[in-house]
């Protein structure tokens, strides 16, 4: 168990729809990626948040937006679902500020669009 | 921009043999490396990681990995394979100075066979 955690686990919508994802970081870590895995893409990074700012950005889609509150927990949020956004979305965490900590994954929410 | 590749989508190797996952990578800054793992319907757990002091690092389940600059290669191994190594071995880099994010490779699936 890393310590991080996402809800929910499975996802299943239909195109056009809107989702949120969320994410708890490890107690401690300020900062909160997110990451995307898809058989045609790989494993991608979509989006970084450290204390409640964006810090960097990925190829994330127009479509989808993200945020960090107070309490340092993140929300993805996913909107005019395609089918091709069917992935398995990771959160991770760590303390933040450096390239050599590590990244803390979490379970992930598999997200199915039909 | 950094870039990742493993070299075999797909491993496989008897019980007790060598494993050897490869993986180079290209970075224009002095990188860090990481190893992570994922096992069937769960997330990425770390197996080692270089970051600039030894070139050989031993991680978790007998893992380790040599770091040679002059290849650009950051290949896994495993002296004696077990049943339980049977997953989804990803390499990936995160640069010194930029960004946090990581930059994955596309994978490599493990195999053991009996």
């Amino acid at each position: 168990d890393s310590g991080v955690t996402q809800t929910p686990k499975h996802l299943i919508t239909a195109t056009g729809q809107r989702v949120t994802l969320r994410c708890s970081p490890r107690s401690g870590d300020l900062s909160v990626y997110w990451y995307q895995q898809s058989l045609d893409q790989g494993l991608q990074f979509l989006i970084q948040y450290y204390n409640g700012e964006e810090r960097a950005k990925g190829n994330i889609l127009e479509r989808f937006s993200a945020q960090q509150f107070p309490d340092l927990h993140s929300e993805l949020n996913l909107s005019s679902l395609e089918l091709g956004d069917s992935a398995l979305y990771f959160c991770a965490s760590n303390i933040g500020g450096r390239g050599d900590d590590t990244q803390y994954f979490g379970p992930g929410t598999r997200l199915t669009v039909l | 921009a950094q870039s990742v590749t493993q070299l075999g989508s797909h491993v496989s190797v008897s019980e007790g043999a060598l494993v050897l996952l490869r993986c180079n990578y290209s970075s224009s800054v002095p990188p860090y490396l990481f190893w992570y793992v994922q096992y069937p319907n769960q997330g990425l757990q770390l197996l080692l990681k270089y970051t600039s002091a030894a070139t050989l690092v031993k991680g978790i389940n007998g893992f380790e990995a040599e770091f040679k600059k002059s290849e650009t290669s950051f290949h896994l191994t495993k002296p004696s394979a077990h049943m339980s190594d049977a997953a989804e071995y990803f390499c990936a880099v995160s640069d010194l100075a930029g960004a946090q994010k990581l930059v994955f490779g596309q994978g490599t699936r493990l195999t053991i066979n009996p």
